[in-house]
């Protein structure tokens, strides 16, 4: 059975940092792309970041650029999604997603049960 | 980026009824296009990837159609656990990107 389970979520103030991890199992993690997606309070969906199955390739939304930086340990089948200087704007659920396939743009066949972020002073 | 636009924002139906959601994307994205269901306070669930393909496990009263720019989806009898919040999203590249979703309702 597939898992994902994020964890680090949390309150931080603006222009501080978190990390995000997320346990994968159940799969073949180095198989496929993962990706970040968040969801502010209320609002819809936001794809966030992505990466390859190697971790050689990420790819990023423009309103993180810069800020949020995605790895991969292949050897421990987790995820992570370092973010630096944030923004009340940053504050959402972040959810883990599995890809369909290798491709980093390919659909999310299985999703996390998502860690809330919230920037506030 | 490509835009992604759902119609209705909000819908109201009862159970039995025959429902159909609509998104447009503002160019031409093949058949890279996928559909999610959304209930309060979890996460979303792929229901159809590739326009039209279901995704396993799926009950068969889900089906989307649709390629280039306009797509849909239709749930040909609702049932109750189907009230629910539905997002369409583009991946034909990067950055994928969603509707802003429809929200279907009790009536």
């Amino acid at each position: 059975e597939v898992q994902l389970l994020e964890s680090g979520g949390g309150l931080v103030q603006p222009g501080g940092s978190l990390r995000l991890s997320c346990a994968a199992s159940g799969f073949t993690f180095t198989r496929y792309a993962m990706s970040w997606v968040r969801q502010a309070p209320g609002k819809g969906l936001e794809w966030v970041s992505a990466i390859s199955g190697s971790g050689g390739s990420t790819y990023y939304a423009d309103s993180v650029k810069g800020r949020f930086t995605m790895s991969r340990d292949n050897s421990k089948n987790t995820l992570y999604l370092q973010m630096n200087s944030l923004r009340a704007e940053d504050t959402a659920v972040y959810y883990c997603a599995k890809a369909f396939s290798t491709s980093a743009t390919s659909p999310w066949d299985y999703w996390g049960q998502g860690t809330l972020v919230t920037v506030s002073s | 980026d490509i835009q992604m636009t759902q119609s209705p924002s909000s819908l109201s139906a009862s159970v039995g009824d025959r429902v159909t959601i609509t998104c447009r994307a503002s160019q031409s994205i093949s058949n890279h296009l996928n559909w999610y269901q959304q209930k309060p306070g979890k996460a979303p669930k792929l229901l159809i990837y590739a326009a039209s393909s279901l995704q396993s496990g799926v009950p068969s009263r889900f089906s989307g159609s649709g390629s280039g720019t306009d797509f849909t989806l239709t749930i040909s009898s609702l049932q109750p656990e189907d009230f629910a919040t539905y997002y369409c999203q583009q991946s034909y590249n990067t950055p994928p990107t969603f509707g802003q979703g429809t929200k279907l309702e009790i009536k």
